[in-house]
């Protein structure tokens, strides 16, 4: 999955419960994304980070909060606001911002259900 | 809206034909594509991508058409193998935003 790493594969929330999923890449890319998936459905922007310590909301980021400290890390949180959390979560990385001269490199993704 | 769409959800194609999978897009300042593939249970995978200022683009087995003119895109695959057997995701990065938008997917099924 060139490179970056989520976990947990498979990861399971109760009611009003918030949870981290993980990506960490040792591509040393500036840019990192959080997409979602639904089944039958492309894949929509949460957050994407194109620099340490700076993130900017994508179409859906209601209900979820990311940070970026270290370069290799782009956690995501789901909250507890995020009353459809079921879904797949793809982490996927650049080296820079995608101006089509940058590949779009992906992780293998996190299943996220609710108990 | 924007949007980037496939006209087919299924696409089910016999071991050795070729498939020919395709894309619809919306937005005249889109100047990159890309076609993904991804397979159950992983993340997408880059197979081939085409710039606006081209009309064709051949990889191995695979080859991209874009036709501004009608904002179509399609990926057709040669002799097409039982590995093929995937989601086909096409995605379009529009001019000067750095984010890609990507079109619901056709799943591509290669019947031995």
């Amino acid at each position: 999955d060139g490179g970056i790493t989520q976990s947990p594969k498979y990861l399971f929330r109760k009611e009003g419960q918030n949870v981290t999923l993980s990506c960490e890449q040792n591509l040393n890319h500036d840019a990192m994304y959080w997409y979602r998936q639904d089944p039958g459905q492309g894949l929509r922007l949460i957050y994407y980070s194109q620099i340490v310590n700076d993130f900017q909301k994508g179409d859906i980021a209601e209900g979820y909060s990311v940070s970026r400290e270290k370069k290799e890390s782009f956690p995501l949180t789901v909250t507890s606001a995020q009353k459809n959390p079921t879904a797949f979560y793809l982490c996927a990385s650049s080296a820079g911002i995608l101006t089509g001269n940058e590949k779009l490199f992906f992780g293998s993704g996190t299943q996220l259900s609710v108990l | 809206g924007e949007s980037v769409g496939l006209h087919l959800p299924t696409l089910s194609v016999q071991e050795g034909d070729n498939s020919i999978i395709n894309c619809a897009y919306s937005n005249s300042a889109s100047d990159y594509f890309i076609w993904y593939k991804q397979e159950s249970g992983k993340g997408p995978q880059f197979i081939i991508d085409i710039r606006s200022n081209m009309d064709k683009r051949q990889g191995q087995r695979v080859t991209v058409l874009l036709n501004k003119t009608v904002k179509h895109l399609s990926l057709q695959i040669a002799a097409t193998q039982p590995g093929d057997s995937a989601v086909y995701f096409c995605a379009e990065i529009m001019r000067n935003t750095g984010k890609l938008i990507f079109g619901q997917g056709t799943t591509l099924q290669v019947k031995p």
